[in-house]
């Protein structure tokens, strides 16, 4: 079936890095995306990566994807309090002739000092 | 600056009654959407619309309609048929074309809470 699952929680120190985890069920996805949700606020698009890939670097986002584990993951570099939001990860699933968008529950990440 | 304008940021419905959700984009987008999002669950998709006057349900459209008479708005009226309608609402547009349907923009929310 279509699930995506993520930690819900994270906590790390301002200037650290944060490393952010999904995993999803769709081996046919092409296209996963990182999605951003500000406190009240609606999502953002962060940043996206191509199945063919197994990384992608977005000055201080980094993409890691591992296709054989269904694994892709979401590295912040220098992490700041500007950071702390909730964190979508989405796969895409082909419905014959619309692809939709899975997504998993978001991982809050809370930056402190 | 273009966007998406959702309102009210706060809606209260009582037992009964039907709501109206308004969504109002001017990125010229054909592709209309509509989410939900509970405490601790992924978003999930009521209704989505790609061109105007033609709209699709989602996953979880029961208690709820949606009218696409304009390219610019895409309405959700939460009915008196959905019991369990508290929730945040999002609505989102993208331009249609490969994959570009997929690099969703959305609007601020609406938080919907039964009295």
């Amino acid at each position: 079936g279509e699930d995506v699952e993520q930690s819900l929680f994270l906590s790390v120190r301002e200037g650290d890095s944060s490393v952010i985890n999904c995993t999803y069920t769709d081996s046919s996805s092409t296209y996963l995306y990182w999605y951003k949700q500000e406190p009240g606020a609606g999502l953002q698009l962060l940043t996206y990566i191509f199945s063919n890939m197994d990384m992608k670097q977005d000055q201080r986002l980094t993409v890691l994807l591992n296709k054989k584990d269904k694994h892709l993951s979401l590295r912040i570099a220098d992490t700041q309090t500007g950071d702390s939001a909730i964190y979508f990860c989405a796969e895409s699933i082909g419905t014959g002739g619309y692809n939709k968008l899975i997504f998993g529950a978001g991982t809050r990440l809370a930056v402190h000092p | 600056d273009g966007g998406i304008t959702q309102s009210p940021k706060y809606l209260f419905r009582k037992e009964g009654q039907n709501v109206t959700l308004s969504c109002e984009q001017n990125l010229n987008h054909d592709a209309m959407y509509w989410y939900r999002q509970d405490p601790g669950q992924g978003l999930r998709l009521i209704y989505y619309s790609q061109i105007v006057n033609d709209f699709q349900k989602g996953d979880i459209a029961e208690g709820y309609s949606v009218s696409r008479e304009k390219k610019e708005s895409f309405p959700l009226t939460v009915t008196s048929a959905q019991k369990n309608p508290t929730a945040f609402y999002l609505c989102a547009s993208s331009i249609m074309g490969t994959r570009d349907h997929e690099k969703l923009f959305f609007g601020s929310g609406t938080q919907l809470s039964v009295l």
